[in-house]
């Protein structure tokens, strides 16, 4: 079974430049999450979806940061204009099912962002 | 609001040692806590779920418990070995449904 796919692994860019990422969950996982990891704290939850239905957005800055789920496989995370505090690891994992059932979270490798 | 601790934030211990990690929640009404491995550059591993009604759980030389009431899980690792060494982390599920995590503990395992 593939795991979760995510793309690219690094990316660098100036301050007020946007940038996006891409996540594709494990095959028939309902449920996907985009998590901000910053240097030396736990995953923060962005952005939770079920299927293409937003759950979960209460921690997306949502002035900066954009999350879709089109056809509700595959997931872009958006940041425009990024700030220096943006820099990061973006984590996507994807679950079965999501809501008050209790699923495991399965991680891809995650994107490590840095902004100069 | 749920809050999660995990003592010590960093763990060195000689090899074959037995260890225990510790996560504790404000909230005891969760619907499961997930333990997982990070690798240094990597994503999140998956090590052990345990459900709100289940007490513990073991995989191979881990074993999880919860106590809900207490708002506890341990995460006990037996007869350690340097491939053990990477950060735990555990993330609780409670009335949002979306996982909060603590902030990890980094283990070390000496050989």
């Amino acid at each position: 079974e593939a795991g979760v796919a995510q793309s690219p692994r690094y990316k660098i860019i100036e301050k007020r430049q946007s940038v996006a990422f891409w996540c594709n969950p494990i095959s028939g996982h309902a449920t996907l999450y985009w998590y901000q990891q910053i240097l030396g704290q736990g995953p923060k939850l962005l952005i939770q979806f079920q299927n293409n239905g937003v759950v979960d957005d209460s921690q997306l800055p949502k002035d900066r940061f954009s999350a879709e789920r089109l056809k509700g496989v595959d997931s872009t995370l958006k940041i425009q204009p990024a700030k220096l505090e943006d820099s990061a690891v973006y984590l996507c994992a994807s679950s079965l099912m999501g809501g008050g059932t209790s699923y495991e979270q399965y991680f891809g490798p995650g994107t490590r962002l840095t902004v100069t | 609001k749920q809050e999660v601790t995990q003592i010590p934030a960093a763990l060195s211990v000689p090899e074959g040692e037995n260890l225990v990690l510790n996560c504790s929640f404000t909230d005891s009404a969760i619907y499961n806590l997930q333990w997982f491995r990070q690798d240094p550059g990597k994503g999140l591993t998956s090590l052990l779920l345990i459900q709100s009604s289940q007490r513990e759980q073991t995989s191979g030389r881990l074993n999880a418990s919860l106590d809900k009431s207490s708002g506890r899980s341990t995460l006990y690792i037996a007869a350690s070995q340097p491939g053990d060494s990477a950060t735990y982390l555990c993330a609780v599920r409670s009335g949002t449904y979306k996982y909060i995590f603590g902030t990890g503990t980094r283990l070390k395992v000496l050989a």
